[in-house]
């Protein structure tokens, strides 16, 4: 069964601290490891698809990394203005894509 | 560019009414999803339309239907509501092949009382 794990499920960073949050996955044959960045009241909104071990993509202070078995996104230098919830979701080579979600990061940048 | 719209945006239903949630897109989508999020458990996938004419089940279908209308629009029906129903409700789409990537839309959160 195809299953997502992340961690923590909660983190409080003072701006400018950096870290990186964990998704560790079990999927039959990844096709895509997906990073959604969610907001309270809205809809997960898009950051990153990765395809194959050792890539890697950034977008601002944003960097989502993976391996075989799991990925990172690492925040650097934070703003309060990053603080959301974060999501990774793996999309299974066999059957119709269906995006198997993990519960989610949330993070509190304070100033 | 509005990209996924759904309504309503809340709704409180008494248990055993009936409601729909509309979901459209325009981005030219072939596939489009409901999903429903609560709390601890993530975004679980309700049912799925591949493409226009399909519908098929997703992870937890029970006690709900489904419509793909036409290609930009799928509609989500609640026949006869429960408390566990209680949800925030989230359509999406992609485009197959289009690097998978699935689009969601602001979310409907519904109330069974």
């Amino acid at each position: 069964e195809d299953q997502v794990t992340q961690s923590p499920e909660a983190l409080r960073l003072q701006e400018g601290e950096s870290s990186s949050l964990n998704c560790s996955y079990t999927v039959s044959g990844l096709r895509g490891l997906f990073w959604y960045r969610q907001d309270p009241g809205k809809g997960p909104e898009f950051l990153f698809t990765l395809y194959s071990a050792g890539e890697e993509k950034e977008k601002e202070r944003l960097k989502a990394t993976l391996t075989k078995k799991e990925s990172f996104l690492h925040i650097t230098a934070p703003k309060p203005e990053d603080s959301a919830t974060y999501l990774c979701a793996v999309l299974a080579r066999t059957g119709f894509q269906k995006l198997v979600f993990g519960t989610g990061t949330r993070l509190l940048v304070s100033p | 560019n509005a990209g996924v719209t759904q309504t309503p945006k809340f709704q409180v239903l008494k248990t055993g009414q009936s409601m729909t949630l509309q979901c459209a897109q325009d981005m030219n989508h072939n596939s489009m999803y409901w999903y429903r999020q609560d709390p601890g458990m993530g975004l679980r996938l309700i049912y799925y339309s591949a493409s226009e004419g399909t519908t098929d089940k997703g992870e937890v279908p029970n006690g709900y239907n489904v419509s793909r209308l036409n290609k930009r629009e799928f509609s989500l029906r609640l026949e006869s509501a429960a408390p566990s129903q209680t949800s925030v409700y989230f359509c999406a789409s992609n485009e197959l092949g289009s690097g998978n990537t699935i689009y969601f839309g602001e979310g409907s959160w519904l109330t069974v009382v």
